[in-house]
């Protein structure tokens, strides 16, 4: 069966802080796609990064940065010099190939404080 | 606004009323999905189109519970005779399946059940 596991429920720091949200997943599928979304106050689930189960490689797009890794089945996400604005509520996703759908099966999220 | 939108926005209700969404997925995007957010929760999948088909609804999507993309292009989702464990957000996401790039959700229909 496929599950995300995001262990932290709520977590602050305070501002320029760095800041890791974890991710566990389960999936009996050998290719699969990994997702962050960001869900600000707004509601509105914004796209972050999708990864699939082949590029082990660790991604970096300015603040964030995301290290996946298979033996461990975990797809963590860092905030460098965490900012107000990073405020929201992030959720880790999985979506199975061999599903034709891609539906996308999602963590119960992380809520992130930014403390000024 | 070449997005995802939803309407209405906002939606109060009583017990027992029907109630539907329309969802206006991103023009080219071929893939439409539903999806429901209780709070303190993760979006949990409903239902799928590929075009015009509906291809896959969750056990979460009861008899009450239709959803239509006549044309291939918006979709709507009913509820019929409202419960109060409907109250959530309700989701709605569009792809194109040749993408990397996933799924782009619309901002959403918060339902409230009195």
């Amino acid at each position: 069966a496929q599950k995300v596991t995001q262990a932290q429920t709520e977590i602050s720091v305070v501002e320029k802080e760095d800041v890791t949200l974890d991710c566990v997943y389960e999936t009996r599928d050998t290719t699969y796609y990994l997702f962050w979304y960001k869900q600000p106050p707004s509601g509105e689930l914004v796209f972050l990064i999708r990864r699939n189960s082949f590029d082990e490689q660790n991604e970096i797009s300015g603040r964030y940065s995301w290290n996946f890794q298979k033996s461990t089945s975990s797809f963590n996400f860092t905030i460098t010099a965490s900012q107000v604005v990073d405020s929201a509520v992030y959720f880790c996703a999985l979506s199975e190939a061999r599903n034709r759908d891609d539906k996308i099966i999602f963590g119960k999220g992380t809520r992130l404080h930014i403390l000024p | 606004d070449t997005g995802v939108s939803q309407n209405p926005r906002h939606k109060i209700t009583k017990r027992g009323q029907n109630v539907t969404f329309r969802c206006d997925p991103i023009s080219e995007h071929n893939r439409l999905y539903w999806y429901r957010q209780t709070l303190g929760q993760g979006p949990e999948f409903l239902t799928y189109f590929q075009n015009e088909a509906q291809l896959e609804k969750s056990r979460l999507l009861s008899d009450r519970f239709s959803a239509e993309r006549p044309k291939g292009s918006f979709s709507t989702l009913e509820i019929q005779r409202t419960e109060q464990g409907d109250s959530a957000m309700y989701l709605c996401a569009s792809s194109l399946s040749t993408s990397r790039f996933g799924e782009f959700f619309g901002p959403g229909t918060r339902l409230t059940v009195l």
